[in-house]
């Protein structure tokens, strides 16, 4: 199992490129999670989606859009990137039963807006 | 408001040494608290709940609900438990949003 994996691992954009992130899990998770890190912050829940088909915002949800059309995958998409957009994506996911704060995390994908 | 406080970026000992990581948080309902472990070059992982009361790679946590407090503590550092540590709060009702503390580095010194 290659659990959860994230594409790209990094990317540069300009400011006001769009680019959408790959989130895929092999685990058959219902849930999928997409959070953000900046230097000296914890991570900020982005969207989440609890089964395909649906998605809901999180803490900071402003700038992305994400869809879920097959269960194993979450895509974030950016639309017009800005430099505020510059940090470090992770994706997660779970499944019901399992405590709701306990995630499997993919590697990460890094990004920065010039 | 809902928080997560580890309040020390940094925390340096030597090998052998007890080793305690706090984590305070704010929450206005019943929370369960993990701690996540991040070594270097690999992804963010689980490393124990409170609700299992376990100890796992020599590490404990109890919470402390009259101190709001879920310090991660193991009583001889190892030069492998170098990492960043994070905290982690979710409510107990079934919502989705977990709160992270910003991490603390963990550097064992031989």
């Amino acid at each position: 199992n290659a659990g959860v994996t994230q594409t790209p691992k990094f990317r540069v954009l300009k400011t006001g490129q769009s680019m959408t992130l790959l989130c895929a899990q092999d685990m058959n998770h219902e849930y999928m999670y997409w959070y953000r890190q900046d230097p000296g912050m914890g991570l900020r829940l982005i969207h989440y989606s609890v089964g395909e088909g649906t998605t809901a915002k999180g803490e900071v949800p402003d700038g992305y859009n994400v869809s879920r059309l097959k269960k194993q995958n979450f895509l974030l998409g950016l639309e017009s990137a800005a430099p505020s957009q510059t940090s470090v994506y992770f994706c997660a996911s779970s499944y019901p039963g399992l405590p709701r704060g306990e995630q499997f995390f993919g590697p990460g994908t890094r990004l920065t807006v010039l | 408001a809902q928080r997560v406080t580890q309040p020390e970026k940094l925390l340096s000992v030597f090998k052998g040494a007890p080793v305690e990581l706090k984590c305070n948080y704010s929450y206005s309902g019943s929370p369960e608290l993990f701690w996540y472990v991040q070594y270097s070059r690999q992804r963010l992982q689980l490393l124990l709940r409170h609700i299992s009361r376990e100890s796992i790679k020599g590490f404990t946590a109890d919470l402390n609900k009259g101190e709001t407090s879920f310090h991660l503590k193991k009583p001889f550092a190892q030069e492998e438990d170098s990492a960043m540590y994070y905290c982690a709060l979710t409510g107990s009702t079934g919502g989705f949003k977990t709160i992270f503390g910003a991490g603390t580095r963990l550097f064992v010194k031989a």
